[in-house]
């Protein structure tokens, strides 16, 4: 079975501080698919990023980075120089690519308070 | 392109009443899910649909019921609502393989009295 774990429940940092929010996974495949969302205040869910379990590069995109450790199962995401608008929920996510396990597995997130 | 749209947005219910929440997409989404999103607990799948005409159990499905008879709307109903299914439901759709990011609905917050 698969499973998310978000084991920071609430960061508070300054603004303009980085921040690692961390997520360990577990499954039994060898292909699977990792995602980030975040849920600003206004409670939408909105798409990050996505990773796949053959691709272990780091990713960056503008102050967001990504790293991928199969060896750790884990996919931590950095916030660099982290501002107030980066203040929301942040839902780490695992998909395993068997036929008939459609499911995506969310962790029970981590609420970011960027503290102006 | 209006993606996913949920309705209604807000609902109040007494305990034993019934109601049906809409998803619709309008992106020629295969896959359709719902989930509910409780405090400290994250996302949980109630519901799933890999095409029309097809459902399937998720991780918390009791209580619920859905149906897809289009490819384009996911139903969710509650026959007879409880307490315990005050949450913030949302919908969300995706393409055809898992490699795929889902798109979600604005979500519901239902409270059920």
């Amino acid at each position: 079975a698969q499973k998310v774990t978000q084991a920071q429940t609430e960061i508070s940092v300054v603004e303009k501080e980085d921040v690692t929010l961390d997520c360990v996974y577990e499954t039994r495949d060898t292909t699977y698919y990792l995602f980030w969302y975040k849920q600003p205040p206004s409670g939408e869910l909105v798409f990050l990023i996505r990773r796949n379990s053959f691709d272990e590069q780091n990713e960056i995109s503008g102050r967001y980075s990504w790293n991928f450790q199969k060896s750790t199962s884990s996919f931590n995401f950095t916030i660099t120089a982290s501002q107030v608008v980066d203040s929301a929920v942040y839902f780490c996510a695992l998909s395993e690519a068997s036929f008939g396990n459609e499911k995506l597995t969310f962790g029970t997130g981590t609420r970011l308070t960027i503290i102006p | 392109n209006a993606g996913v749209t949920q309705t209604p947005k807000f609902r109040v219910l007494k305990t034993g009443q019934s109601m049906t929440l809409l998803c619709a997409q309008d992106m020629n989404h295969e896959y359709m899910y719902w989930y509910r999103q409780d405090p400290g607990m994250g996302l949980r799948l109630i519901h799933y649909s890999v095409g029309e005409g097809t459902t399937a159990k998720g991780e918390v499905p009791d209580g619920y019921n859905v149906s897809r008879l289009k490819k384009q709307n996911f139903l969710l109903g509650l026959e007879s609502a409880a307490p315990s299914q005050t949450s913030v439901y949302f919908c969300a759709s995706r393409t055809g393989t898992v490699l795929y990011e889902q798109y979600f609905g604005p979500g519901t917050r239902l409270t059920v009295t």
